[in-house]
């Protein structure tokens, strides 16, 4: 099995300042044969579904605002919030579909300062 | 519009066994993997298990905590996808959410079903 590894565990960030969580695959997510990434990153509020903000690693999804940004390949991977707004506050988590069992980090808690 | 509304959650002894259901609407579940992810109290998400779509045989795969205990199932003429979950413990009590996967990500989410396992 994949281990997803995140980092911090949360995260305490002034508004308007940057947001940065980490994500470690225990081994890689990229797919040689189409050179994607099978990484995707999601954003949960409480008592709400997560929702999905990027997919392939990079790719936004549509609506997700272009303050969020993801990037990174191989088994290491990035979700930046460039400038951290109220609504941003929510527990993130990356999730590998490289293969079964697909597999979560243990989730990036983040609050403002 | 996409929708997936998930029922049959309650309380349940340990030992004891429920079926939640997935209605989905707005798209065909026989062409694409519909996923159950679930979200114990003061944990992480946690991926249940999968059915792939029409084209790869409806496949399932399981996360090793829900092998032999769960099982998914599909009624494509209901548009329906099933989890079936038996032999609970404690630690199964969690809001289980239904996904659809699709053009490379879990991009539909229903709102969850929570199944809480106390005596």
């Amino acid at each position: 099995d994949i281990e997803m590894t995140q980092s911090p565990d949360s995260l305490a960030v002034s508004l308007g300042e940057r947001a940065t969580i980490n994500c470690k695959s225990s081994q890689s997510v990229l797919n040689s044969s189409n050179n994607k990434n099978y990484l995707a990153w999601y954003q949960q509020k409480p008592g709400q579904p997560p929702k999905l903000l990027f997919y392939w690693a990079s790719t936004r999804e549509f609506g997700v605002p272009d303050r969020f940004s993801g990037s990174g390949s191989g088994t290491d991977f990035t979700l930046t919030i460039s400038s951290l707004q109220a609504e941003d506050v929510a527990v993130y988590y990356c999730q590998q579909y490289y293969s079964a069992p697909l597999t979560f980090g243990g989730g990036t808690k983040v609050e403002i300062k | 519009e996409v929708q997936l509304v998930e029922s049959g959650g309650g309380l349940v002894q340990p030992g004891g066994s429920l079926r939640l259901s997935c209605a989905a609407s707005g798209f065909s579940i026989s062409d694409h993997y519909m996923d159950w992810v679930r979200l114990a109290p003061g944990k992480g998400l946690e991926w249940v298990g999968r059915t792939r779509n029409r084209g790869q045989n409806y496949l399932t795969e399981y996360a090793a905590s829900a092998k032999g205990r769960f099982t998914i199932s599909r009624d494509d003429s209901r548009n329906s996808v099933f989890l079936q979950v038996s032999s609970l413990k404690i630690e199964d009590t969690a809001v289980y959410y239904c996904v659809r996967w699709t053009a490379g990500a879990g991009r539909d989410w229903g709102q969850g079903t929570l199944v809480i396992v106390s005596s």
